[in-house]
Protein backbone atom coordinates (compact mmCIF):
# COMPACT_ATOMS: atom_id res chain seq x y z
CA UNK A 1 0.00 0.00 0.00
CA UNK A 2 1.04 3.51 -0.51
CA UNK A 3 0.55 6.93 1.10
CA UNK A 4 1.17 10.18 1.14
CA UNK A 5 1.29 13.36 3.81
CA UNK A 6 1.67 16.67 2.96
CA UNK A 7 3.02 19.02 5.70
CA UNK A 8 1.13 22.03 5.94
CA UNK A 9 -2.17 22.43 3.53
CA UNK A 10 -1.30 26.21 3.41
CA UNK A 11 1.83 27.75 2.61
CA UNK A 12 2.68 31.39 2.41
CA UNK A 13 5.78 33.10 1.28
CA UNK A 14 6.67 36.34 0.00
CA UNK A 15 7.99 37.39 -3.65
CA UNK A 16 11.42 36.16 -3.96
CA UNK A 17 11.92 33.90 -0.67
CA UNK A 18 12.13 30.38 -0.44
CA UNK A 19 9.80 27.76 -1.68
CA UNK A 20 9.55 24.79 0.15
CA UNK A 21 6.65 22.45 0.67
CA UNK A 22 6.95 18.94 2.17
CA UNK A 23 5.67 15.86 1.38
CA UNK A 24 6.59 12.57 2.86
CA UNK A 25 5.62 8.95 1.36
CA UNK A 26 5.19 5.35 2.54
CA UNK A 27 5.43 2.58 -0.52
CA UNK A 28 6.16 -1.08 -0.09
CA UNK A 29 8.07 -0.76 -3.44
CA UNK A 30 10.56 1.23 -4.61
CA UNK A 31 8.70 4.21 -5.25
CA UNK A 32 7.76 6.73 -8.35
CA UNK A 33 7.41 10.50 -6.97
CA UNK A 34 5.77 13.41 -8.30
CA UNK A 35 5.01 16.80 -8.30
CA UNK A 36 1.51 18.35 -9.83
CA UNK A 37 1.03 21.87 -9.64
CA UNK A 38 -3.25 22.57 -10.43
CA UNK A 39 -3.87 26.14 -11.37
CA UNK A 40 -7.59 27.51 -10.68
CA UNK A 41 -9.85 26.07 -12.56
CA UNK A 42 -7.33 23.81 -14.38
CA UNK A 43 -6.10 19.95 -14.54
CA UNK A 44 -2.73 18.79 -13.48
CA UNK A 45 0.40 19.58 -15.04
CA UNK A 46 3.78 18.04 -14.05
CA UNK A 47 6.14 19.87 -12.50
CA UNK A 48 8.76 16.86 -12.03
CA UNK A 49 9.23 13.12 -11.35
CA UNK A 50 11.91 10.85 -9.91
CA UNK A 51 11.84 7.37 -11.19
CA UNK A 52 15.40 5.91 -10.77
CA UNK A 53 19.05 7.64 -10.67
CA UNK A 54 20.29 11.18 -10.08
CA UNK A 55 17.97 11.72 -6.28
CA UNK A 56 18.03 15.66 -7.00
CA UNK A 57 15.72 16.00 -9.75
CA UNK A 58 15.02 19.33 -11.38
CA UNK A 59 11.46 20.41 -13.34
CA UNK A 60 10.03 23.27 -14.87
CA UNK A 61 9.80 26.79 -13.42
CA UNK A 62 12.72 26.68 -11.46
CA UNK A 63 11.50 23.90 -8.97
CA UNK A 64 13.22 20.77 -8.04
CA UNK A 65 13.14 18.33 -5.22
CA UNK A 66 15.11 15.54 -3.58
CA UNK A 67 14.16 11.90 -3.08
CA UNK A 68 15.70 11.03 0.41
CA UNK A 69 14.73 7.15 0.49
CA UNK A 70 16.28 7.34 4.63
CA UNK A 71 13.71 10.06 5.31
CA UNK A 72 10.94 8.55 2.83
CA UNK A 73 10.73 12.61 1.87
CA UNK A 74 10.32 14.28 -1.51
CA UNK A 75 10.10 17.88 -0.43
CA UNK A 76 9.91 20.58 -3.24
CA UNK A 77 11.94 23.30 -3.38
CA UNK A 78 12.36 26.72 -5.22
CA UNK A 79 14.83 29.62 -4.09
CA UNK A 80 12.78 32.73 -5.15
CA UNK A 81 9.01 32.61 -5.09
CA UNK A 82 7.27 34.49 -7.75
CA UNK A 83 3.52 35.69 -7.76
CA UNK A 84 3.10 33.17 -11.11
CA UNK A 85 3.79 30.62 -8.37
CA UNK A 86 0.60 30.67 -6.61
CA UNK A 87 -1.09 27.40 -7.19
CA UNK A 88 -1.76 23.99 -5.31
CA UNK A 89 0.41 21.75 -5.36
CA UNK A 90 0.05 17.56 -5.06
CA UNK A 91 2.44 15.24 -4.39
CA UNK A 92 1.68 11.72 -5.84
CA UNK A 93 3.46 8.30 -5.54
CA UNK A 94 3.12 5.17 -7.65
CA UNK A 95 4.70 1.97 -7.80
CA UNK A 96 7.66 1.29 -9.85
CA UNK A 97 7.42 -1.56 -12.39
CA UNK A 98 4.02 -2.83 -14.53
CA UNK A 99 1.75 -1.33 -11.50
CA UNK A 100 2.67 2.40 -12.03
CA UNK A 101 -0.76 2.73 -13.86
CA UNK A 102 -2.46 4.67 -10.72
CA UNK A 103 -1.30 7.36 -8.82
CA UNK A 104 -2.08 8.13 -4.55
CA UNK A 105 -2.18 11.79 -4.08
CA UNK A 106 -1.40 13.93 -0.73
CA UNK A 107 -4.49 16.12 0.14
CA UNK A 108 -2.47 19.33 -1.86
CA UNK A 109 -0.76 22.08 -0.55
CA UNK A 110 -2.34 25.65 -1.12
CA UNK A 111 0.75 27.99 -1.92
CA UNK A 112 0.00 31.83 -1.48
CA UNK A 113 2.89 34.01 -2.82
CA UNK A 114 2.65 37.65 -1.31
CA UNK A 115 4.15 40.69 -3.32
CA UNK B 1 1.47 17.39 -29.89
CA UNK B 2 -1.99 17.51 -28.71
CA UNK B 3 -2.51 16.81 -24.71
CA UNK B 4 -5.27 14.80 -23.04
CA UNK B 5 -8.27 16.27 -24.03
CA UNK B 6 -12.13 15.91 -21.77
CA UNK B 7 -15.63 17.30 -23.02
CA UNK B 8 -17.40 18.48 -21.58
CA UNK B 9 -15.50 21.14 -19.28
CA UNK B 10 -18.89 22.03 -17.54
CA UNK B 11 -22.19 20.62 -16.90
CA UNK B 12 -24.93 20.99 -14.17
CA UNK B 13 -27.06 17.82 -13.39
CA UNK B 14 -30.07 17.03 -11.20
CA UNK B 15 -30.24 14.44 -8.82
CA UNK B 16 -31.03 10.63 -10.40
CA UNK B 17 -30.28 11.60 -13.93
CA UNK B 18 -26.67 10.11 -15.12
CA UNK B 19 -24.00 11.76 -17.13
CA UNK B 20 -21.26 10.82 -20.12
CA UNK B 21 -17.91 12.43 -19.58
CA UNK B 22 -15.17 11.73 -22.41
CA UNK B 23 -11.48 11.88 -22.49
CA UNK B 24 -9.40 11.40 -25.64
CA UNK B 25 -5.64 10.66 -24.87
CA UNK B 26 -2.42 11.77 -25.79
CA UNK B 27 -1.81 10.45 -29.22
CA UNK B 28 0.19 7.01 -28.74
CA UNK B 29 -1.33 6.53 -25.26
CA UNK B 30 -3.09 3.51 -24.54
CA UNK B 31 -3.84 3.54 -20.99
CA UNK B 32 -6.28 6.30 -19.50
CA UNK B 33 -7.45 6.67 -16.09
CA UNK B 34 -9.57 8.64 -13.69
CA UNK B 35 -9.49 10.70 -11.17
CA UNK B 36 -12.64 12.47 -9.00
CA UNK B 37 -11.09 15.36 -6.85
CA UNK B 38 -13.36 17.10 -4.48
CA UNK B 39 -12.54 19.51 -1.69
CA UNK B 40 -13.35 16.86 1.23
CA UNK B 41 -11.48 14.00 -0.15
CA UNK B 42 -8.76 14.96 -2.92
CA UNK B 43 -7.94 13.06 -5.55
CA UNK B 44 -9.11 9.85 -6.01
CA UNK B 45 -8.48 6.91 -8.49
CA UNK B 46 -11.40 5.96 -10.07
CA UNK B 47 -10.31 3.25 -12.88
CA UNK B 48 -7.83 2.47 -15.83
CA UNK B 49 -8.05 1.06 -18.90
CA UNK B 50 -6.40 -0.11 -21.07
CA UNK B 51 -6.87 -2.28 -24.82
CA UNK B 52 -10.85 -1.72 -23.89
CA UNK B 53 -10.33 -3.34 -20.70
CA UNK B 54 -10.93 -2.03 -17.38
CA UNK B 55 -7.58 -3.23 -15.51
CA UNK B 56 -7.89 -1.50 -12.20
CA UNK B 57 -10.81 -0.08 -10.43
CA UNK B 58 -10.85 2.45 -7.15
CA UNK B 59 -13.31 2.19 -4.04
CA UNK B 60 -15.70 3.31 -5.86
CA UNK B 61 -20.00 2.21 -6.00
CA UNK B 62 -20.85 0.57 -9.04
CA UNK B 63 -22.58 3.89 -10.17
CA UNK B 64 -19.67 4.63 -11.55
CA UNK B 65 -18.04 2.85 -15.22
CA UNK B 66 -16.19 3.80 -17.84
CA UNK B 67 -15.23 2.01 -21.01
CA UNK B 68 -12.89 2.75 -23.73
CA UNK B 69 -12.28 2.43 -27.47
CA UNK B 70 -10.54 0.90 -29.88
CA UNK B 71 -9.04 4.25 -30.71
CA UNK B 72 -7.92 4.16 -26.92
CA UNK B 73 -10.83 7.18 -26.17
CA UNK B 74 -12.75 6.76 -22.72
CA UNK B 75 -15.70 7.74 -21.48
CA UNK B 76 -16.99 7.58 -18.05
CA UNK B 77 -20.30 7.57 -16.62
CA UNK B 78 -22.13 8.05 -13.78
CA UNK B 79 -25.43 6.88 -12.92
CA UNK B 80 -28.11 7.53 -10.70
CA UNK B 81 -26.71 10.62 -9.28
CA UNK B 82 -26.21 12.11 -5.92
CA UNK B 83 -25.55 15.34 -4.82
CA UNK B 84 -21.95 14.04 -3.57
CA UNK B 85 -21.38 13.29 -7.19
CA UNK B 86 -20.29 17.30 -7.78
CA UNK B 87 -16.77 17.26 -8.44
CA UNK B 88 -14.06 17.89 -11.06
CA UNK B 89 -13.20 14.56 -13.41
CA UNK B 90 -9.90 14.42 -14.31
CA UNK B 91 -8.82 11.88 -17.20
CA UNK B 92 -5.43 11.09 -17.37
CA UNK B 93 -3.02 8.83 -20.10
CA UNK B 94 0.32 7.17 -19.88
CA UNK B 95 1.96 5.07 -22.18
CA UNK B 96 1.32 1.06 -22.26
CA UNK B 97 4.91 0.52 -21.74
CA UNK B 98 8.44 2.34 -20.87
CA UNK B 99 6.31 5.43 -19.75
CA UNK B 100 5.95 6.32 -16.40
CA UNK B 101 4.26 9.69 -16.21
CA UNK B 102 0.66 10.03 -16.49
CA UNK B 103 -0.65 12.98 -17.87
CA UNK B 104 -3.75 14.82 -17.21
CA UNK B 105 -6.71 16.98 -19.07
CA UNK B 106 -8.06 19.95 -18.04
CA UNK B 107 -10.60 18.10 -16.03
CA UNK B 108 -14.75 18.04 -16.21
CA UNK B 109 -16.50 20.12 -13.80
CA UNK B 110 -19.92 18.48 -12.70
CA UNK B 111 -22.07 20.30 -10.64
CA UNK B 112 -25.24 17.76 -8.99
CA UNK B 113 -28.55 20.02 -7.99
Amino acid sequence: AQSVTQLGSHVSVSEGALVLLRCNYSSSVPPYLFWYVQYPNQGLQLLLKYTTGATLVKGINGFEAEFKKSETSFHLTKPSAHMSDAAEYFCAVSMSGGSNYKLTFGKGTLLTVNP
Amino acid sequence: KAGVTQTPRYLIKTRGQQVTLSCSPISGHRSVSWYQQTPGQGLQFLFEYFSETQRNKGNFPGRFSGRQFSNSRSEMNVSTLELGDSALYLCASKLATGGNTIYFGEGSWLTVV
